[in-house]
């Protein structure tokens, strides 16, 4: 079963403003983080954000904040103030923490973002 | 400053040939991990070492795939006797974090084809 759902294959944006990327979650452990990387075409994977299963408050960093909605499973990234170099595939993610979990990083299968002018 | 490097870049394989794929992390980050990245898709792991510690290689697809971190450093994936399905590219994170719940510092990636 997929752990974690991006159901936007596509996202387009108009630079300066926000945009928001879905994401959901399936897991029954109590103890898990969520992370959010950015992929430009280059390839590498930049690190985003990250939210606790357990904290009380939403992420941010920047002009990213993650939208924590946990009975709903969901965690949504939102970017402020988009700018072209936004423009990239972006990955939500999940770690599990429970003892039987593994180590695995478990990941979404990617919102392509197109910011334009 | 110096990041997760990886080399080969690219590698274009016969099927049949035998590929090894080099991870340097970065000093001192302890977990090591690999990842599996297909055409259009998000990386799917492959395995996790902490240290010289392959404590989790549930990932791995088949026992072509072989991993090894002898010194907890340096990291090489071996890929046995490689077939067109392991066309991706691979991916090398590393973190200071043990398990996994710290951030993931990625490496460029290998593109890997297999011809």
């Amino acid at each position: 079963a997929q752990k974690i759902t991006q159901t936007q294959p596509g996202m387009f944006v108009q630079e300066k403003e926000a945009v928001t990327l879905d994401c959901t979650y399936d897991t029954s452990d109590p103890s898990y983080g969520l992370f959010w990387y950015k992929q430009p075409s280059s390839g590498e994977m930049i690190f985003l954000i990250y939210q606790g299963s357990y904290d009380q408050q939403n992420a941010t960093e920047g002009r990213y904040s993650l939208n924590f909605q946990k009975a709903r499973k969901s965690a949504n990234l939102v970017i402020s103030a988009s700018q072209l170099g936004d423009s990239a595939m972006y990955f939500c993610a999940m770690r599990e923490g429970g003892s039987n979990s593994g180590y695995a990083l478990n990941f979404g299968k990617g919102t392509s973002l197109l910011v334009t002018p | 400053g110096a990041g997760v490097s990886q080399s080969p870049r690219y590698k274009v394989a016969k099927r049949g040939q035998d590929v090894a794929l080099r991870c340097d992390p970065i000093s001192g980050h302890v977990s090591l991990f690999w990842y599996q990245q297909a055409l259009g898709q998000g990386p799917e792991f492959l395995t996790y070492f902490q240290n010289e510690a392959q404590l989790d290689k549930s990932g791995l697809p088949s026992d072509r795939f072989f991993a090894e971190r002898p010194e907890g450093s340096v990291s090489t994936l071996k890929i046995q006797r490689t077939q067109q399905e392991d066309s991706a590219v691979y991916l090398c994170a590393s973190s200071l974090e043990l398990g996994g719940f710290g951030e993931q510092y990625f490496g460029p990636g290998t593109r890997l084809t297999v011809t």
